[in-house]
């Protein structure tokens, strides 16, 4: 069974402070991690797709990077308004699943100014 | 990137009513549509997996007649909840995902459902 941790659960940052958020996962074959952004209310927002290790993409502020075992997103001199919870989720590569993703719990990002 | 749109946004109904949620993909064909549920403070649970034309794939412990899924065409699918109670209270999201391979799913806005 696909398994998604992310931590930590929260973290608080100052503006300008930079961090990065962990997604450990356990899956039989990766067919893609996945890091979206999900505001209060409201739907996930897709932000990047990783599918092999020591691939790197790069968005503004967030970097997204992976290896065999985890993914990192590197938040760089954030601001209040990246503010949100971070998702992880993997796809495997299971014959019947039809792309489904495991998400991870999340981890809520708070950026004071 | 692409476009998912659900309605209604928002729901109130009473316990005992059926309350029908839309989910469209607006500019791709979503030959698959999966829904979630999300509690509060909570990640998202996969609900059911639907493909277009074919019966819904429901994930362990979810009953598939309370929560009736249409996919009719490669844009639409329907999420019923049906006899609705108050423990159906939640925030139900749909994605969607073109072809097969290295496409991503994109996720709707979400439908607030309140049950009373």
């Amino acid at each position: 069974e696909d398994q998604v941790t992310q931590s930590p659960e929260a973290l608080r940052l100052q503006e300008g402070e930079s961090s990065s958020l962990n997604c450990s996962y356990t899956v039989s074959g990766l067919r893609g991690l996945f890091w979206y952004r999900q505001d209060p209310g409201k739907g996930p927002e897709f932000l990047f797709t990783l599918y092999s290790a020591g691939e790197e993409k790069e968005k503004e502020r967030l970097k997204a990077t992976l290896t065999k075992k985890e993914s990192f997103l590197h938040i760089t001199a954030p601001k209040p308004e990246d503010s949100a919870t971070y998702l992880c989720a993997v796809r495997d590569a299971g014959g019947t699943s039809y792309g489904k993703l495991t998400f991870g719990q999340g981890t809520i990002l708070t950026v004071h100014p | 990137g692409a476009v998912v749109s659900q309605h209604p946004s928002r729901v109130i109904c009473k316990s005992g009513t059926s309350v029908k949620i839309e989910c469209r993909s607006l500019d791709f064909q979503a030959t698959t549509m999966f829904w979630y549920r999300q509690f509060p403070k909570k990640s998202l649970m996969l609900m059911a997996t639907s493909n277009e034309g074919s019966k819904a794939t429901y994930e362990q412990g979810v009953e598939k007649d309370k929560f009736l899924i249409n996919h009719a065409s490669l844009t639409l699918s329907t999420l019923t909840v049906t006899s609705a109670h108050p423990e159906d209270s939640s925030f139900y999201i749909c994605s969607a995902r073109s072809g097969t391979g290295r496409n991503t799913q994109y996720f709707g806005p979400g439908t607030r459902l309140t049950v009373l």
